[in-house]
């Protein structure tokens, strides 16, 4: 199984639409939990972190479920400009440089 | 307001040639990365660096060197460029404990 699992889309919304995306880790001792944003040929920026009791940031909505190890992005009243591939990234002791994993991106696009 | 700077932005290559692809920051961050990102695998740590004078591998390490004389600067080394070397590459860095990673603007390189 693969340390950070994403569906790589791409899913294709309409404008105005709610979207929802999921990322799943494979490391129990995960710590921390991000998601980020990447235009086409861009470099990736970070969108917000997710923390343990969910977190809401405009129209955006991130949730951690530690007991089924997925985190999920929830996307309201999608916008032209919120299309990007988007990258679910996570700490876990031991791997990488600070422990930094990045999934491969879910790419979406907002249809008008 | 500089951040992440990373030169060139674009390069081609023979096979071959050797070549050093430059990273520069102002935020005084002690963690700096290199990655690459192909398509299909999403990001790749190449080698990392938590401090002046510190450097160590990461999941791709192979064919590349780096150094790190200054907190600013971490030059990522190509010894002898090689078709499989054709990518994406972007330098990161961040202050220690986890903060938010920022990310330089990408190098295209192509090896011919």
């Amino acid at each position: 199984r693969k340390e950070v699992e994403q569906d790589p889309g791409p899913f294709n919304v309409p404008e105005g639409a709610t979207v929802a995306f999921n990322c799943t880790y494979s490391n129990s001792a995960s710590q921390s939990f991000f998601w980020y944003r990447q235009d086409c040929r861009k470099e990736p920026k970070l969108l917000m972190s997710v923390y343990s009791s969910g977190n809401e940031d405009g129209r955006f909505t991130a949730q951690l479920n530690r007991a089924s190890q997925y985190i999920s992005l929830l996307i309201r009243d999608s916008k032209l400009s919120d299309s990007a591939t988007y990258l679910c990234v996570v700490r876990s002791p031991g791997g990488g440089a600070d422990g930094l994993t990045f999934g491969k991106g879910t790419h979406l696009i907002i249809q008008p | 307001n500089a951040g992440v700077t990373q030169t060139p932005k674009f390069q081609v290559l023979k096979t071959g040639q050797s070549m050093t692809l430059q990273c520069a920051q102002d935020m005084n961050h002690e963690y700096m990365s290199w990655y690459r990102q192909d398509p299909g695998m999403g990001l790749r740590l190449i080698h990392y660096s938590v401090g002046a004078g510190i450097t160590d591998q990461g999941e791709v390490p192979n064919g590349y060197n780096v150094s790190r004389s200054t907190t600013e600067d971490f030059p990522l080394r190509l010894l002898s460029a090689a078709p499989s070397q054709t990518s994406v590459y972007f330098c990161a860095s961040r202050l220690k404990g986890w903060n938010e990673a920022f990310f330089g603007q990408g190098t295209r390189l192509t090896v011919v």
